[in-house]
């Protein structure tokens, strides 16, 4: 069964600086997905990026980059010019590519951005 | 276009009781995914329905029951409550191809159920 583990419970950043959260997982497969979401106060899940692991080109979406390194089943994100809105839980999940749409989710970093 | 909805947002029972909680899909898409959010943790798969099927399970009781409907919409029932099951319950969308695997899931916004 496939694992995923966040190692941060809780980061801080301020306004305009730049963070990264970690991301490990455990998988046999060759090829799969693997997705950030945000989820705020409100508690609505938001997609934030997701990755391939079939594409060697890292994934970029405007201020979140992710840094993939398969060989060391690593998927960290990466946020620059950290706004206060990016204050939120982040989770990291995994989805196998053997036909069924299961997420698998790691227990979450929460991440806070002070002024 | 409407996002992935969630009916009600909020919800007190008693254990022992039954409860039903209803998801509407994203529009455009046919394949309902349900997982079970305890306070602090990640989300848990609970189940996915697609054409009116159970199409996967995760590890829950038989307590946990749903339904899709031909219009895609779906419903969670967990009978027999217990206190353990208060959580956010989250539905999730997406759009099942045979020829397409890997795709995203959108979230609703969840229904919080209170066991008392």
């Amino acid at each position: 069964a496939q694992t995923v583990t966040q190692s941060q419970p809780e980061m801080s950043v301020q306004e305009a600086e730049t963070v990264t959260l970690s991301c490990t997982y455990d998988t046999s497969e060759n090829n799969y997905y693997l997705f950030w979401y945000k989820q705020p106060p409100s508690r609505q899940m938001i997609l934030v990026i997701r990755q391939e692991a079939y594409k060697q080109q890292n994934a970029t979406e405007n201020r979140f980059s992710v840094n993939f390194q398969k060989a060391a089943k690593s998927f960290s994100l990466k946020i620059s010019d950290s706004q206060l809105g990016d204050t939120a839980m982040y989770f990291c999940a995994f989805m196998t590519d053997t036909g069924f749409q299961k997420l698998v989710f790691g227990t979450g970093t929460r991440l806070l951005v002070s002024p | 276009d409407a996002g992935v909805t969630q009916s009600p947002t909020h919800l007190i029972k008693t254990r022992g009781q039954q409860v039903t909680l209803r998801c509407s899909p994203k529009s455009g898409h046919d394949t309902v995914s349900w997982y079970q959010q305890a306070l602090g943790q990640g989300p848990q798969f609970i189940f996915q329905y697609y054409e009116e099927e159970e199409r996967q399970r995760g590890n829950f009781p038989d307590r946990f029951s749903g339904h899709q409907f031909p219009n895609y919409s779906s419903e969670l029932n967990v009978n027999a409550l217990l206190l353990g099951d208060s959580a956010l319950y989250l539905c999730a969308s997406s759009s099942s191809d045979r020829y397409s695997m890997g795709e995203t899931q959108y979230f609703g916004p969840g229904t919080r159920l209170l066991v008392l």
